[in-house]
């Protein structure tokens, strides 16, 4: 069965660097999304991306981050200058068509440790 | 606003036990659809079963069974005679029909624990 697949599973990296999240959605799906976890908590919407642009983006979403498409096949959230409360666990996910008529189907994760 | 409840942080139960965990939502939209994701040790989420708002019809899956109420505005997953490898947190997820973003409203997540 097709997988959205994250690299790295695991990242570590020191305040007020940038980190690049790397994701390969499903090849057939349009639709694309960022999720995190902090360690502990529940699972809360970033951003979602189609068509090349970011369909709405939560609260959360600051000017900190971008999200890019750069080859037709990657997904990337990019942060610019981390900080401590950026660790935690981020979910790449696609979906066939809008999730109101297919379901999101996720990545394993990338746990983003900054120190 | 939309809101997700699930009330129960932690459940342990011994092998061959049901369990039923329990979802309250929120939301003013007369149209929605509710999920269900697993997510194992490993970290990753599972999607379980997708449910619109129009669709009161429980459904059966194996040993997992969902019950849909809009009258208690609850969409209860019931695991029966449980396993060690049903051992996970378990979110239940909510989206208004009219999002085009995906914008899917996790509950906090029940931690189920499964002893031999």
């Amino acid at each position: 069965e097709p997988e959205v697949t994250q690299t790295p599973s695991h990242q570590v990296t020191q305040m007020g660097q940038e980190v690049i999240l790397r994701c390969v959605p499903i090849s057939n799906h349009l639709y694309f999304y960022w999720y995190r976890q902090i360690l502990g908590q529940k699972v809360e919407f970033l951003v979602s991306f189609y068509n090349n642009e970011i369909s709405e983006k939560s609260e959360i979403f600051d000017d900190q981050f971008s999200v890019e498409r750069p080859d037709g096949s990657n997904f990337t959230l990019k942060i610019r200058s981390t900080k401590l409360e950026d660790s935690a666990m981020y979910f790449c996910a696609s979906s066939e068509n809008r999730a109101i008529n297919s379901p999101l189907h996720f990545g394993n994760g990338t746990r983003l440790t900054v120190t | 606003a939309q809101k997700v409840t699930q009330a129960q942080t932690e459940i342990s139960v011994v092998e061959k036990e049901d369990v039923t965990l329990d979802c309250v939502y929120e939301t003013r939209d007369t149209t929605y659809y509710l999920f269900w994701y697993k997510q194992p040790p490993s970290g990753e989420l599972v999607f379980l079963i997708r449910r619109n708002s129009f669709d009161e019809q429980n459904e059966i899956s194996g040993r997992y069974s969902w019950n849909f109420q809009k009258s208690t505005s609850s969409f209860n997953f019931t695991i029966t005679a449980s396993q060690v490898v049903d051992s996970a947190v378990y979110f239940c997820a909510l989206i208004h029909g009219s999002s085009n973003t995906g914008k899917l409203i996790f509950g906090q997540g029940t931690t189920l624990q499964v002893k031999p």
